[in-house]
């Protein structure tokens, strides 16, 4: 059984470019919530998916989008970046409101 | 809104001393409660969760932490300390089906880094 997996591992990106970063969740899972943790902080929830659509969201701008494909597998796209955007992104996968399972993230430097 | 508030940011013991990393939450219903750590550029692991049943939980690698509902508490213990057990851990709150409309969303505390002395 493959886990959670996260692409890229790291990313650097200048202010006000977009990014896209992708995750593939668990095989089994049709849920996948994303978190932003910045340095010294626990992580926050961004929004989560489930079959599809958006089911919930945190306190983050709309310039925080995100996909989930019919795979289950999601992307998470931030536009204008900014410095505060410098964060590990984390996903994670589960089947509905079960055990979230966690990628290794990624981690993004904007510049 | 729930919440969750670490006591102590960083934690230091002896190797083979008792672990004791402490949580409360703030919440008008019962949460799912759970602990995860963290190594160094790596994702979350979970030790242990609470649900529903027996108050004490047992986890991964000698973790435990027991639910009291009087204090609003779910503090992490570990009676010996090992080398391997550095790491940042974190407490979490979740609702289940119970949480509006995302299905299990966790709310995160700041987190404690355990350092362990030899």
């Amino acid at each position: 059984e493959t886990g959670v997996t996260q692409s890229p591992t790291h990313l650097i990106k200048t202010r006000g470019q977009q990014v896209t970063l992708r995750c593939s969740s668990q095989s089994g899972h049709n849920t996948v919530s994303w978190y932003q943790q910045a340095l010294g902080q626990g992580p926050q929830f961004i929004f989560q998916y489930y079959r599809e659509e958006e089911n919930g969201r945190g306190n983050f701008p709309p310039r925080f989008s995100g996909l989930q494909f019919p795979n289950y597998s999601s992307e998470l796209n931030v536009n204008a970046l900014e410095l505060d955007d410098s964060a590990l992104y984390l996903c994670a996968s589960s089947r509905g409101a079960d055990e979230q399972f966690f990628g290794p993230g990624t981690r993004l430097t904007v510049l | 809104a729930q919440s969750v508030t670490q006591l102590g940011s960083h934690v230091s013991v002896s190797e083979g001393a008792l672990v004791l990393l402490r949580c409360n939450y703030s919440s008008s219903v019962p949460p799912y409660l759970f602990w995860y750590v963290q190594y160094p550029n790596q994702g979350l692991q979970l030790l242990l969760k609470y649900t529903t049943g027996a108050t004490l939980v047992k986890g991964i690698n000698g973790f435990e932490a027991e639910f009291k509902k009087s204090e609003t508490s779910f503090h992490l213990t570990k009676p010996s300390a090992h080398m391997s057990d550095a790491a940042e851990y974190f407490c979490a709150v979740s609702y289940g089906n119970a949480g509006g409309t995302s299905y299990g969303k966790l709310t995160f505390g700041q987190g404690t880094i355990l350092t362990v002395h030899p």
